[in-house]
C-alpha cells in the first residue's frame, strides 16, 4: 500500500539558511500534520490542514511556514534557521473524516542538521 | 492542557511478554495510539482503541484501556529481538485539528 512520502529525507543547512521540506500525503487522504522530534524526544505537533485550509497550530516558530497545494501536498518552509531547529520532522497523512479516519499514518521523516 | 506519560526503558527477555504503559489526562480524548519507532526511523502505526472499548487483541499485540484511570498499556507476547524499539502511546485532541499529543516514548530491549 502507498504511504507518505517526504523528501528530502536528509538536508545539512547552514545558520541563517532556509530549507523547504516536502510531503505527499497518502493518495486519499486530504489531512496533512507537521511534527518536529528532537534527539531523544517525542514528536511535537507544530501546524495541520485539512483540503488545503489551516486546520490548527502548536509550537510552529513564527520562522516557518507551511502550506498545502490543490493536490494535497504539504510543504515546510523554514527560515532563518538555528542550530535548535535540527531535529527529525515528520509528516503525517489521515482522511481526516472523524472517527477512525483520522488515524495518522506517518512518513519516514525529513532528518535535518544545521551547522 | 494533555500530557502523556511513560516509563522510560522496559528489558524483557526474548519470548517473555512486554507491558509497556501509559498515562493520559484529557479525558475527552476519543481515540488512544501506539507506535513503534527503530532508531532513526518514521513513526510505524501498531494499533489503536476507541475511548467506549476497553480491550483490543491483535496478533501478538493487547490494549488494555482503563478510562476510569486514564491508564493505557500495550502488551507484546512472546517479545522478539524485533521488538527492540521505542513504543511511543498517543492521545488524538478532542478538538476539531486532531493533533496527536505524544507520551516520552518506552525504550524496549529485548535480551537473547
Amino acid at each position: 500500500a502507498a504511504g507518505v512520502i517526504q523528501s528530502p529525507r536528509h538536508l545539512i543547512k547552514e545558520k541563517r539558511e532556509t530549507a523547504t521540506l516536502k510531503c505527499y500525503p497518502i493518495p486519499r487522504h486530504d489531512t496533512v500534520y507537521w511534527y518536529q522530534q528532537g534527539p531523544g524526544q517525542d514528536p511535537q505537533f507544530l501546524i495541520s490542514f485539512y483540503e488545503k485550509m489551516q486546520s490548527d497550530k502548536g509550537s510552529i516558530p513564527d520562522r516557518f511556514s507551511a502550506q498545502q497545494f490543490s493536490d494535497y501536498h504539504s510543504e515546510l518552509n523554514m527560515s532563518s534557521l538555528e542550530l535548535g531547529d535540527s531535529a527529525l520532522y515528520f509528516c503525517a497523512s489521515s482522511l481526516g473524516r472523524g472517527g477512525e479516519a483520522d488515524t495518522q499514518y506517518f512518513g519516514p521523516g525529513t532528518r535535518l542538521t544545521v551547522l | 492542557g494533555e500530557d502523556v506519560e511513560q516509563s522510560l526503558f522496559l528489558s524483557v527477555r526474548e519470548g517473555d511478554s512486554s507491558v509497556i504503559n501509559c498515562t493520559y489526562t484529557d479525558s475527552s480524548s476519543t481515540y488512544l495510539y501506539w507506535y513503534k519507532q527503530e532508531p532513526g526511523a518514521g513513526l510505524q502505526l501498531l494499533t489503536y482503541i476507541f475511548s467506549n472499548m476497553d480491550m483490543k487483541q491483535d496478533q501478538r499485540l493487547t490494549v488494555l484501556l482503563n478510562k476510569k484511570d486514564k491508564h493505557l498499556s500495550l502488551r507484546i507476547a512472546d517479545t522478539q529481538t524485533g521488538d527492540s524499539a521505542i513504543y511511543f502511546c498517543a492521545e488524538q485532541s478532542s478538538g476539531s485539528a486532531r493533533q496527536l499529543t505524544f507520551g516520552s516514548g518506552t525504550q524496549l530491549t529485548v535480551l537473547p
